[in-house]
């Protein structure tokens, strides 16, 4: 079973600040790791699908990179909105078609 | 596109009872489903492998008889918790990868999941 940490597990920042956690993950037999953001009362949202060591993805004002022979990556915020508030969560899969490993999250709380 | 609706998103049953949770991909076809079920401060835990057409792909540790789960189409699986005890109250979830679009760098959609309170 792959044992995935995220860090902090919740964070409490105000609106602006910009803001970053950690995911780890085994690096051995790495196939990808999906990002996630998961606001209450919704269904979790894929963010990101990362593959490549040294990968680097971004959507608006959130990017994530990705360190495959250390085995962790990096979900950042720019400038931080109320509307980011959410967990975000990571998972890599077991490997092939099988389904996703999840961390248990980090809850971000952004402070207008 | 790619929305997948889950229902009930709530529900409170007494002890004994059964439960169904339907999962249904809306505007796509998805061969296989994934049941998991998140318990209070912990991550989301696998159930189940759901794969239409076939039987379930259980996790060590999840009882078969105790959750069925049923595929009988390419846009329906069910959830259904049987003989329902305090013990089962969790929140589960659903989640399917498009039909031809099922390796691993292809991403997860979600139901909105189903809060479970067994009384």
């Amino acid at each position: 079973i792959l044992n995935v940490e995220q860090s902090p597990q919740s964070l409490h920042v105000q609106e602006g600040d910009s803001t970053n956690f950690t995911c780890s993950f085994p690096s051995s037999n790495f196939y990808a790791l999906h990002w996630y953001r998961w606001e209450t009362a919704k269904s979790p949202e894929a963010l990101f699908v990362m593959t490549l060591n040294g990968d680097e993805k971004k959507k608006g004002r959130i990017s994530a990179t990705l360190n495959t022979k250390e085995g962790y990556s990096y979900l950042y915020i720019k400038g931080s909105q109320p509307e980011d508030s959410a967990t975000y969560l990571c998972a890599p899969p077991w490997g092939g078609n099988t389904p996703l490993v999840f961390g248990k999250g980090t809850r971000l709380s952004v402070i207008a | 596109g790619a929305v997948v609706s889950q229902h009930p998103s709530r529900v409170i049953c007494k002890s004994g009872t059964s439960v169904k949770i339907e999962c249904r991909s809306l505007d796509f076809q998805a061969t296989t489903m994934f049941w998991y079920r998140q318990f209070p401060k912990q991550s989301l835990m696998l159930m189940a492998t759901s794969n239409e057409g076939s039987k379930a792909t259980y996790e060590q540790g999840v009882e078969k008889d105790k959750f069925l789960i049923n595929h009988a189409s390419l846009t329906l699986s069910t959830l259904t918790v049987t003989s329902a005890h305090p013990e089962d109250s969790s929140f589960y979830i659903c989640s399917a990868r498009r039909t031809g679009a099922e390796s691993y760098n292809s991403p997860l959609h979600f139901g909105n999941g189903t809060r479970l309170t067994v009384t």
